[in-house]
């Protein structure tokens, strides 16, 4: 098993410009979660799915987008990228609610925003 | 206040050292305690989680959970240079809307040979 990969590695964007950050899991896993780490800051809950079809916001949503088509996949949208968006995201997946509290998560995407 | 308070460090010791790492918490409703190593550029993986109250131990490593207290702690016995990461302790709760893990802000060990 791969586990939760994320692409890209690294991202540098202008400010205003969009993109996606892509995230497979191949666990089976029904919840999958997107955090943003700032340096010393631990990590932020940005939109969280309990199973396709079904997204829900977290903590800190504003500027970003989620969808969940499959189980498999959960990308991430950024509309009109600003400089406080320069963080580094992870995504995670955990099998259902019970175990919630194991999730795996990613080798995370690095983006700078400037 | 926030809900996980965890001292960022860093901290360094030397090789063979015993490691307390520690979080407070004010959500009492929290029930699955966490702690997360994160090497540099990688994602978190979980080390060890407990429920409730009590200890549990796995090799060096041994968790506490004091709840009374609303205190977790992290130990490392014998310590190695390649126990040099940030540790994140999470918790969550066992119902309602609060089972999504709660971060700390994780702190920086550094083991020095």
């Amino acid at each position: 098993n791969a586990g939760v990969t994320q692409t890209p590695k690294f991202r540098i964007l202008k400010i205003g410009q969009s993109m996606t950050l892509q995230c497979a899991q191949d666990m089976n896993h029904n919840y999958m979660y997107w955090y943003r780490q700032d340096p010393g800051m631990g990590l932020k809950l940005i939109y969280y799915s309990v199973g396709a079809g079904i997204t829900d916001k977290g903590e800190v949503p504003n500027g970003y987008n989620v969808s969940r088509s499959t189980t498999e996949d959960f990308p991430l949208r950024l509309e009109l990228a600003a400089p406080s968006q320069t963080s580094v995201y992870f995504c995670a997946s955990s099998r259902d609610r019970g175990v919630s509290y194991e999730q795996y998560f990613g080798p995370g995407t690095r983006l700078t925003v400037t | 206040q926030k809900e996980v308070e965890q001292d960022p460090g860093p901290l360094s010791v030397p090789e063979g050292a015993i490691v307390s790492l520690n979080c407070t918490y004010s959500n009492s409703a929290f029930q699955y305690f966490m702690w997360y190593r994160q090497y540099s550029r990688k994602g978190p993986e979980l080390l060890m989680y407990t429920y409730s109250s009590g200890n549990k131990e796995d090799g060096r490593f041994t968790a506490q959970v004091d709840k009374s207290s609303k205190y977790i702690s992290l130990f490392i016995r014998d310590s190695q240079p390649s126990d040099s990461a940030t540790y994140l302790c999470a918790m969550s709760g066992a119902s309602g809307g609060s089972y999504i893990p709660t971060f700390g802000r994780g702190t920086s060990l550094i083991v020095h040979p």
